[in-house]
């Protein structure tokens, strides 16, 4: 399979602690993608990088959060002392710069008890 | 701002009968927009976006920039078409990417 690769797939945690996901693009794809959907609604955009680097954040992501993509390649998402707001689907997608269409992985589902 | 809007949360139809979900769009420059499939167990894929004009799956949807709405039709449901579809939206400026604003969503049932 040479789709979008997400991993864990499912993460159960505790308030407070830490948790890290990773995100592995279609191999030629520079752009990648975050995006984070709760219940009942639509992906609601994070961050992107072109290539290795991070363009844009939305203001919507608090300073707990942090991606990288350190060799432009693969991705990941650090939340660090989680709240129980932060379960959801955490989606990667990747793309190429000169297509619109997004490409997504299968997600990361996050519970925080 | 971009924003889109998806007033059906879900729509229920009979195999065979038309249907039609609806999206609204606010954006102030010349947008580009996509409807997104999820099918059960599936992961999010692209339905048709408005700039190909084609028909997928039957499928088809028209850009009304007068009434900036972006609603996709199929005169004869199929069984198959239930899942979960998203309208997107993504700004015409480079410095966005492909930034993807999504609506709510509408869920598909359709009927034997």
């Amino acid at each position: 399979d040479t789709g979008v690769s997400q991993d864990p797939r499912h993460k159960i945690t505790k308030r407070g602690q830490n948790v890290t996901f990773r995100c592995d693009p279609i191999s030629e794809h520079n752009r990648l993608y975050w995006y984070r959907q709760t219940l009942g609604q639509g992906p609601e955009f994070l961050t992107y990088f072109q290539n290795e680097a991070q363009l844009e954040k939305s203001r919507l992501l608090s300073d707990r959060f942090s991606a990288e993509r350190p060799k432009g390649s693969f991705s990941t998402l650090e939340i660090q002392r989680t709240e129980q707001g932060d379960s959801a689907m955490y989606l990667c997608a990747s793309s190429l710069a000169t297509a619109g269409e997004l490409f997504f992985g299968e997600g990361s589902r996050l519970t925080v008890l | 701002a971009q924003r889109v809007t998806q007033p059906e949360k879900l729509l229920s139809v009979f195999k065979g009968a038309p249907v039609e979900l609806k999206c609204n769009y606010s954006y102030s420059g010349s947008p580009e927009l996509f409807w997104y499939v999820q099918y059960s167990r599936q992961r999010l894929q692209l339905l048709l976006r408005h700039i190909s004009r084609e028909s997928i799956k039957g499928f088809t949807a028209d850009l009304n920039k007068g009434e900036t709405s972006f609603h996709l039709k199929k005169p004869f449901a199929q069984e198959e078409d239930s899942a979960m579809y998203y309208c997107a939206l993504s700004g015409m400026i480079k410095a966005a990417g492909n930034k993807l604003t999504f609506g709510g969503g509408t869920r598909v049932l359709v009927k034997p």
